[in-house]
């Protein structure tokens, strides 16, 4: 089983509808990380977590909101999905190292 | 300012020759760590290696290598011995021990040529 799970790893979803993506991992870590993948961009941080009651905008947190529900668990949620959010998104987790989920790739229609 | 910049978008080598991906980096921080990710086209993201701020020597993982020059602030990825499982997208990335988060440059497209 993979340390950090991402679900779902598709989605299409229509514009205008909340969407949630959940990440869990069993590596232990109190940090986590949501980031953004946009051909050419790299990759931009939208939120991050050091523990649950901690919660931190990155560069590119409009449009998105996060919950962490404990500390394996850290959601993010596009509140109204436009289609500039059509994006392959990946969680992460760190001690020293950042481990990756094997990414969601969302297409906004 | 970019934190890390990648200046090549695409390299092609040629199969069981060696490559270098370029990567300069931005920080006042005088402890950080700089790193090397892996984006095969299945889109995972796999880790590499790992350069330490104050080692003083480069380090090496197998065929993976990276060129740390620490007053040119450039943190090169060398991949000897190409295999056709290279062919992906490379990401150069650090964290400053101090900061709260990684910074990753926009990647560069490396295709293995048989």
């Amino acid at each position: 089983d993979a340390d950090v799970t991402q679900t779902p790893r598709n989605r299409i979803t229509k514009t205008g509808k909340r969407i949630m993506l959940e990440c869990s991992q069993t590596k232990g870590h109190d940090r986590m990380y949501w980031y953004r993948q946009d051909p050419g961009l790299g990759l931009q941080l939208i939120y991050y977590s050091f523990d649950v009651k901690d919660i931190n905008k990155g560069e590119i947190s409009d449009g998105y909101s996060v919950s962490r529900q404990a500390q394996a668990k850290f959601s993010l949620s596009l509140e109204s999905a436009i289609p500039n959010q059509t994006a392959l998104y990946f969680c992460a987790t760190s001690d020293f190292l950042a481990f990756f989920g094997q990414g969601t790739r969302l297409t906004v229609v | 300012a970019q934190k890390i910049t990648q200046t090549q978008p695409g390299m092609f080598v040629q199969e069981k020759e060696a490559v270098t991906l370029d990567c300069t980096y931005d920080t006042s921080d005088p402890s950080y760590g700089l790193f090397w990710y892996k984006q095969p086209s299945s889109g995972e993201m796999i880790f590499l290696i790992y350069q330490g701020s104050y080692d003083q020597q480069n380090a090496t993982e197998g065929r993976y290598s990276l060129n740390f020059q620490k007053a040119r602030k450039s943190a090169n990825l060398v991949i000897s011995a190409s295999q056709l499982g290279d062919s992906a997208m490379y990401f150069c990335a650090m964290r400053e021990i101090t900061g709260n988060q990684f910074y990753f440059g926009t990647g560069t497209s490396l295709t293995v040529i048989p």
